[in-house]
C-alpha cells in the first residue's frame, strides 16, 4: 500500500459524460501528479499540483482539467467523455525534497461506453 | 524521437534464475533520474528502485539491481532468483532536470515478464 488514495476504482460511463477522479496522496506530500495508461498510448503524464498550484502540464486534452484543495487531494475531471478515453488514470504523490521518488495510487479505470 | 526504449516487449525466466530487463534512454540533460516500476496484473503501480545521474554506484534494493552504463545511455534491471510473484509488466521511467517537487517521470512502453516453475 503506497498511502495514495483514489476513488472511484472503477468507472463506467456514456459517450458526452462528464466524471470526476478523486486522489488523496501520501500523508505529507505536497505534490499530486495525473497519469492516464492506455493500451495504444502507454502511460503518460497529464498534470501535476504542486501545494496548490498547477506546476506542470503534459499531454492533457482540454476537455479534461484538475485542481488541488487547501486539503491536498486532488481532482481531475473529465468532460465530453469519447470512447478513447478508456484508460486507467494514476494519481502519484511526493513530498518536496524527496521528489525523486514518485508514490502511485492505485488507479480508477474508466470505461466510455 | 523516444526518450524510453525497452526492447523486449516479452521475457520468460524459470524461477530461481536471474532476468535482465533492457532499457536505454535519451537526455541532453545531465541531470537526471532513471526509475523502475512494476506493474502486476491487479494494476497498481509498485516502484522498484531509483538511480540519479550522478550516482557513483550502482543502485541495489533487495532482488534488484539497476546496470547503470552511462555512457552507453542504458539503465537495465536485474532481478536475481526470480520468483512466480515477479510475473508483471515492468516500467522503465526517466525524470528530466534538477530533483525538484513537481517533475514528471517519462515512461518507456513495458516489458512483460513471465516466471514460470
Amino acid at each position: 500500500d503506497s498511502g495514495v488514495t483514489q476513488t472511484p476504482k472503477h468507472l463506467i460511463t456514456a459517450t458526452g459524460q462528464r466524471v470526476t477522479l478523486r486522489c488523496s496522496p501520501r500523508s505529507g506530500d505536497l505534490s499530486v501528479y495525473w497519469y492516464q495508461q492506455s493500451l495504444d498510448q502507454g502511460l503518460q503524464f497529464l498534470i501535476q499540483y504542486y501545494n496548490g498550484e498547477e506546476r506542470a502540464k503534459g499531454n492533457i486534452l482540454e476537455r479534461f482539467s484538475a485542481q488541488q484543495f487547501p486539503d491536498l487531494h486532488s481532482e481531475l475531471n473529465l468532460s465530453s467523455l469519447e470512447l478513447g478515453d478508456s484508460a486507467l488514470y494514476f494519481c502519484a504523490s511526493s513530498v518536496e525534497a524527496v521528489a525523486y521518488e514518485q508514490y502511485f495510487g492505485p488507479g480508477t479505470r474508466l470505461t466510455v461506453t | 524521437a523516444q526518450k524510453i526504449t525497452q526492447t523486449q516487449p516479452g521475457m520468460f525466466v524459470q524461477e530461481k534464475e536471474a532476468v535482465t530487463l533492457d532499457c536505454t534512454y535519451d537526455t541532453s540533460d545531465p541531470s537526471y533520474g532513471l526509475f523502475w516500476y512494476k506493474q502486476p496484473s491487479s494494476g497498481e503501480m509498485i516502484f522498484l528502485i531509483y538511480q540519479g545521474s550522478y550516482d557513483q554506484q550502482n543502485a541495489t534494493e533487495g532482488r534488484y539491481s539497476l546496470n547503470f552504463q552511462k555512457a552507453r545511455k542504458s539503465a537495465n534491471l536485474v532481478i536475481s532468483a526470480s520468483q512466480l510473484g515477479d510475473s508483471a509488466m515492468y516500467f522503465c521511467a526517466m525524470r528530466e532536470g534538477r530533483v525538484q517537487a513537481g517533475t514528471a517521470l517519462i515512461f518507456g512502453k513495458g516489458t512483460t515478464l513471465s516466471v514460470s516453475s
